[in-house]
C-alpha cells in the first residue's frame, strides 16, 4: 500500500449503530487529520493529531470520537449519528503539522457515509 | 481569520485549451502558504501545487502553474493544454506559515473538459 488509505470506502448505518472509520498512512508522516466534506460546503477540519497528540478539535459533536494509537493510524469512532452527518469523510497526513506552511497534506480516498 | 473565495462554481473548457481557475484570499497575515487540490469523482483530494507568500517566482508543476499576485491577494491556477482527465473539482486552500495546522479551503470549482 502507498500513500493514505481509508476503509471502508462506503458505509451505511442507522442512527443507533456504532461504527469506526480507519485511516492508515504509509508516508512516514507525524500529523494526521480528519475532514468532513458535505455537499456544497467547504471542507471542514474536524480533528488534528500531531505525534499522536490531539492538537485541534473544531467543536465537533461528541458523537464523533477520534483515536490515534500511533503516527500511522487514525480512527474515527461513530455512534448515534444523525442524518445530517451523512458526508464524505477524508483523512489526511502531513510531515509535521505544527511546523511550516509548506507542510503539504496528502489525502486518502475518503469514506462515503450515509446515515439513515 | 482567513477566508478563501472561488467565484466560479463551474467551468466548461474545450480539450487542449488552457484554463484559469480563480482564487482570492483574505488574510492580514504576511506569512502563509497557498495550495491547490484536485478532487475527481472518486473522492480523493490530490495535491497539485504550492505557493509560499514569500516565493518570488510563480510555482509550476508540469501543466499546472500558479499565477500569484500578492498585492491583489489572488492565486489563480492555470492548467495548460487541458485533457479529459482534468475534469474534476478544484479547491484552493491556505494556511498560516507557522504554528497552525489548519488548512482553510474554498468552495471549489467544477471543471469539465469537453472533447
Amino acid at each position: 500500500e502507498t500513500g493514505v488509505t481509508q476503509t471502508p470506502r462506503h458505509l451505511v448505518m442507522g442512527m443507533t449503530n456504532k461504527k469506526s472509520l480507519k485511516c492508515e498512512q504509509h508516508l512516514g508522516h507525524n500529523a494526521m487529520y480528519w475532514y468532513k466534506q458535505s455537499a456544497k460546503k467547504p471542507l471542514e477540519l474536524m480533528f488534528v493529531y500531531s505525534l499522536e497528540e490531539r492538537v485541534e478539535n473544531n467543536s465537533v459533536p461528541s458523537r464523533f470520537s477520534p483515536e490515534c494509537p500511533n503516527s500511522s493510524h487514525l480512527f474515527l469512532h461513530l455512534h448515534t449519528l444523525q442524518p445530517e452527518d451523512s458526508a464524505l469523510y477524508l483523512c489526511a497526513s502531513s510531515q509535521d503539522g505544527r511546523a511550516f506552511a509548506t507542510d503539504t497534506q496528502y489525502f486518502g480516498p475518503g469514506t462515503r457515509l450515509t446515515v439513515l | 481569520a482567513q477566508k478563501i473565495t472561488q467565484t466560479q462554481p463551474g467551468m466548461f473548457v474545450q480539450e487542449k485549451e488552457a484554463v484559469t481557475l480563480d482564487c482570492t484570499y483574505d488574510t492580514s497575515d504576511q506569512s502563509y502558504g497557498l495550495f491547490w487540490y484536485k478532487q475527481p469523482s472518486s473522492g480523493e483530494m490530490i495535491f497539485l501545487i504550492y505557493q509560499g507568500s514569500y516565493d518570488e517566482q510563480n510555482a509550476t508543476e508540469g501543466r499546472y502553474s500558479l499565477n500569484f499576485q500578492k498585492a491583489r491577494k489572488s492565486a489563480n491556477l492555470v492548467i495548460s493544454a487541458s485533457q479529459l482527465g482534468d475534469s474534476a473539482m478544484y479547491f484552493c486552500a491556505m494556511r498560516f506559515l507557522f504554528g497552525n495546522e489548519k488548512l482553510t479551503f474554498g468552495t471549489g470549482t467544477r471543471l469539465t473538459i469537453i472533447p
